[in-house]
């Protein structure tokens, strides 16, 4: 079975502040790996996702990750946080092959102070 | 497109009570979702159906959870008899391919 782990459970930063959040999963096979957003009281939105090519993948926001593969690892990453970006991020993998449901990291609150 | 619609937006019952959740996926999605996401934690699935038929349940707790997709359209998630530890977010997703998946707004249950 696969699992996703994510280090940080709440990460603290000032505007401006460069930001890296951790994601790592487990499965020997090929992944198809996302992050998502969760901004309060608001549901799941797609901040990116990677599936094969590049391993640096660009997404909405000015956000981008990074796949690594023999770390297992798919980081999430945004040069200067806002705000704006204050909420839940979670890492999801699923596998490339037969059951396809996302398995998602127990996520990190970000919260931005101004 | 529409996205995945979901009722009730929020729901208070006692425990030993039952309560059922709705969902609508984006149409000519053929794979629907149920994910209980407790607060802090990340969602879990709970059961997976492509078309009308079940393809993972393993985490359906399945003595009190129970779904359907009749027609292979709309969801329905049922709790009977809810627990304490029932409380959380049930999110409905649907997906046409692993290329993407939408979540819908959820519903909040609070078992008191």
């Amino acid at each position: 079975a696969q699992s996703v782990s994510q280090h940080n459970h709440h990460v603290i930063l000032s505007e401006a502040a460069s930001l890296e959040l951790g994601c790592n999963y487990s499965y020997g096979g090929t992944v198809n790996l996302f992050w998502y957003v969760q901004y309060p009281g608001q549901h799941l939105q797609l901040l990116l996702k990677y599936f094969s090519g590049d391993p640096l993948v660009k997404g909405i926001k000015g956000f981008e990750a990074e796949f690594i593969k023999s770390k297992f690892s798919f980081n999430l990453r945004k040069p200067s946080v806002q705000w704006s970006d204050t909420a839940e991020y979670f890492c999801a993998v699923s596998q490339d092959t037969g059951r396809r449901a996302l398995t998602f990291g127990s996520g990190t609150r970000l919260q931005v102070q101004p | 497109e529409a996205g995945v619609a979901q009722s009730p937006r929020y729901k208070i019952i006692e425990k030993r009570q039952s309560v059922a959740f709705w969902c609508n996926p984006i149409s000519g999605h053929a794979t629907l979702y149920w994910y209980q996401q407790i607060l802090g934690q990340g969602p879990k699935l709970l059961i997976q159906f492509q078309n009308n038929g079940v393809v993972d349940d393993s985490q359906l707790p399945k003595d009190r959870f129970s779904a359907e997709r009749l027609k292979g359209v709309d969801s329905t998630l049922k709790i009977q008899p809810a627990k304490l530890e029932d409380s959380a977010v049930y999110l409905c997703a649907s997906s046409r391919s692993s290329a993407g998946y939408t979540f819908g707004s959820g519903t909040r249950l609070t078992v008191v």
